[in-house]
């Protein structure tokens, strides 16, 4: 069954560095999204994408946060300056269409120390 | 997207149906009914989703009433593995919101 692949699977990072955080969607999907999840609280929505652009995001997606296909197979979130408040699990999404249901990818663990 | 409102927790016995209600009293007419699933820290998993008619497939029925105020996922043998927090959402195709959802589990 197609996997969304997300890497890597823990990263820990010092506060103030930038982070990329990949994820490689169903090859033949279509609409793209981020969403975290803090330890112990709520899946929260970031960004979606379609057609090379961001489609909505929410307030969470402020200018620390860029998302990017760069080569029509990679998605990527980028934060660029992490802070002690951005640890959290980040789970990649995609989906085929908007009648389908997402795919989730096992996500990555970031700690900001 | 319409608010939905689930139930925080259930328990089921193994080998039992389990049945999680979802109130969704505010939903549109173009808003589809889907269900996820996590179990502990892992990505969500997609259960079934539908937008009028009930619907089933491999994993779980999925029963919404005729004003569609209110829908149940059915998970007709639920297993040890089925424990997790379920998720009920109604969304126009519009990017997910995920709430609370319930802590299903599971017991032997």
């Amino acid at each position: 069954e197609p996997e969304v692949t997300q890497t890597p699977s823990h990263q820990v990072t010092q506060m103030g560095q930038e982070v990329i955080l990949r994820c490689v969607p169903i090859s033949n999907h279509l609409y793209f999204y981020w969403y975290r999840q803090i330890l112990g609280q709520k899946v929260e929505f970031l960004v979606s994408f379609y057609n090379n652009e961001i489609s909505e995001k929410s307030e969470i997606f402020d200018d620390q946060f860029s998302v990017e296909r760069p080569d029509g197979s990679n998605f990527t979130l980028k934060i660029r300056s992490t802070k002690l408040e951005d640890s959290a699990m980040y789970f990649c999404a995609s989906r085929l269409g908007t009648d389908y249901g997402y795919t989730f990818g096992s996500g990555t663990r970031l700690t900001v120390v | 997207d319409a608010k939905t409102t689930q139930p925080t927790s259930m328990d089921c016995a193994e080998g039992r149906a389990a049945n999680l209600p979802c109130n969704h009293s505010t939903i549109s007419g173009n808003e589809y009914v889907y269900w996820y699933r996590q179990i502990h820290s892992q990505g969500p998993q997609y259960i079934i989703h539908g937008l009028k008619n009930n619907e089933t497939n491999e994993m779980a029925s999925l029963i919404i009433t005729e004003d569609r105020k209110s829908s149940t996922l059915i998970l007709p043998h639920a297993t040890l593995r089925d424990t997790a927090v379920y998720y009920c959402i109604a969304s126009s195709n519009n990017d997910m919101r995920f709430g609370a959802g319930t802590r299903l589990t599971v017991k032997p």
